[in-house]
């Protein structure tokens, strides 16, 4: 199976700085149509997840453009230019190219 | 507005059984893959297994292989998780989810589910 390491496991943030987050897969996440099987979910306070980035780096509907995904293959960054308030929570990985589907171990956000 | 909303969740027995159900709408239900992934409080997210489209693949976990069957009927955008010979460790908060791995990502709130006696 597909493991996904996640870190850091906790990060305070300061609110207009920038915050990243690194997801490290155990195989290659790289499928033959070009596309990275890899997402970033959101998990706000007593909330469900909510879909960031989708197949490594694009946005989700809605999504505001501080929040960018990049990475390919193994290696995968979820980046926030400037944290704002509301950023914080937990933040997954997850890969689903192969099954089962696996998620990292979350990323605390917090101010 | 798209909507997933889980129920049955509950307290049960060790080897007894629940069935959860996800309501969706507000989206052509019968055209997405659907999952069932479960949260234990305060820990992160697994994966619980997943239904094709026209319900013809299952796929499970390894941890309820055998216990659980996921299916669905379209015809009332409605999917189901049949859990059974539940245990302990099945404790924990149950999210329906649409299109994971997809541009349309989206999870219900959560059903809760506890097994103890």
């Amino acid at each position: 199976d597909i493991v996904l390491t996640q870190s850091p496991l906790s990060l305070p943030v300061t609110p207009g700085e920038p915050a990243s987050i690194s997801c490290r897969s155990s195989q290659s996440l790289l499928y033959s149509n070009g596309h990275n099987y890899l997402d970033w979910y959101l998990q706000k306070p007593g909330q469900s997840p909510q879909l960031l980035i989708f197949l490594g780096s694009n946005r989700a509907s809605g999504v505001p453009d501080r929040f960018s995904g990049s990475g390919a293959d193994t290696d995968f960054t979820l980046k926030i230019s400037r944290v704002e308030a509301e950023d914080v929570g937990v933040y997954y990985c997850i890969q689903t190219l192969l099954t089962p589907p696996a998620f990292g171990q979350g990323t605390k956000v917090e101010i | 507005e798209v909507q997933l909303v889980e129920s049955g969740g509950g307290l049960v027995q060790p080897g007894g059984s629940l069935r959860l159900s996800c309501a969706a709408s507000g989206f052509t239900f019968s055209t997405y893959w659907m999952y069932w992934v479960r949260q234990v409080p305060g820990k992160g997210l697994v994966w619980v297994s997943r239904t094709s489209p026209g319900g013809s693949i299952t796929t499970y976990a390894d941890s309820v292989k055998g216990r659980f069957t996921i299916s669905r009927d379209n015809a009332k955008s409605t999917f189901y998780l049949q859990m059974d010979s539940l245990r302990a460790e099945d404790t924990a908060l149950y999210y329906c989810a649409r299109d994971l791995g997809g541009s349309a990502g989206f999870w219900g709130r959560g059903t809760t589910v506890t097994v103890s006696s």
